[in-house]
């Protein structure tokens, strides 16, 4: 079974230029979560998706950020224009629910911006 | 405020020793916790997840504990690899909610 795909692994890109992360989340996961994490520290939610519909995005920072996930299976993450502290690594993770709600993670896109 | 603690925050290790990190958490209503390994450039994997009946869990060379009482949790590695450096990162899920709190993780370094 294919786990969580994410591209690109890496992306290297000027200061207000646009960027978008790509993500297909294990198959039959209803639930996608996308997170932003720095050097050192654990993942910080940005968006969290109930098929097609964004249930938690208060930690999103609208004025830049934005996600889509028109048929419920894979999203975007897109951010414009990018700014110097958006350099992080931006990790996709799916579920299929329940009790437990375990959470796979895909390898994440690693965001330099210059 | 919910949080998750870990120590220490690096630590390094000689091949074949044993090692033990910790969490605690104040995270309510707790529903479960988990740890991952997350090696470098790598996504988090999970290595074990616990929920409230449950006090251990193994899973190879890895064995978690979970005291809910004192809201602490531990990651026995023995007999460590060169293959076990990573950080390794607790996450404690909240009851009624889908998001789980992180861990800041653990550095660790497995020294031939």
């Amino acid at each position: 079974e294919a786990g969580v795909v994410q591209s690109p692994r890496y992306k290297i890109i000027e200061k207000k230029q646009p960027v978008a992360f790509w993500c297909n989340p294990i198959s039959g996961h209803n639930t996608l979560y996308w997170y932003l994490q720095n050097l050192g520290q654990g993942p910080e939610l940005l968006i969290r998706y109930e098929n097609e519909e964004a249930v938690d995005d208060s930690q999103l920072p609208k004025d830049r950020f934005s996600a889509e996930r028109l048929k419920g299976v894979d999203s975007t993450l897109k951010i414009q224009p990018a700014e110097l502290g958006d350099s992080a690594v931006y990790l996709c993770a799916s579920s299929s629910g329940g009790t437990v709600d375990e959470q796979f993670f895909g390898p994440g896109t690693r965001l330099t911006v210059l | 405020k919910n949080q998750v603690e870990q120590s220490p925050q690096s630590l390094i290790i000689l091949e074949g020793k044993n090692c033990t990190l910790q969490c605690n958490y104040t995270v309510s209503p707790f529903s479960n916790l988990r740890w991952y390994k997350q090696d470098t450039g790598r996504g988090p994997v999970s290595l074990t997840i616990m929920t409230f009946s449950e006090n251990t869990k193994s899973n190879g060379r890895y064995t978690a504990t979970l005291d809910a009482d004192t809201k602490q949790s531990s990651l026995h590695i023995t007999a460590s690899q060169l293959s076990d450096s990573a950080s390794y990162i607790c996450v404690v899920g909240v009851g009624g909610s889908y998001i789980p709190t992180f861990g800041r993780g653990t550095s660790l370094i497995v020294h031939p």
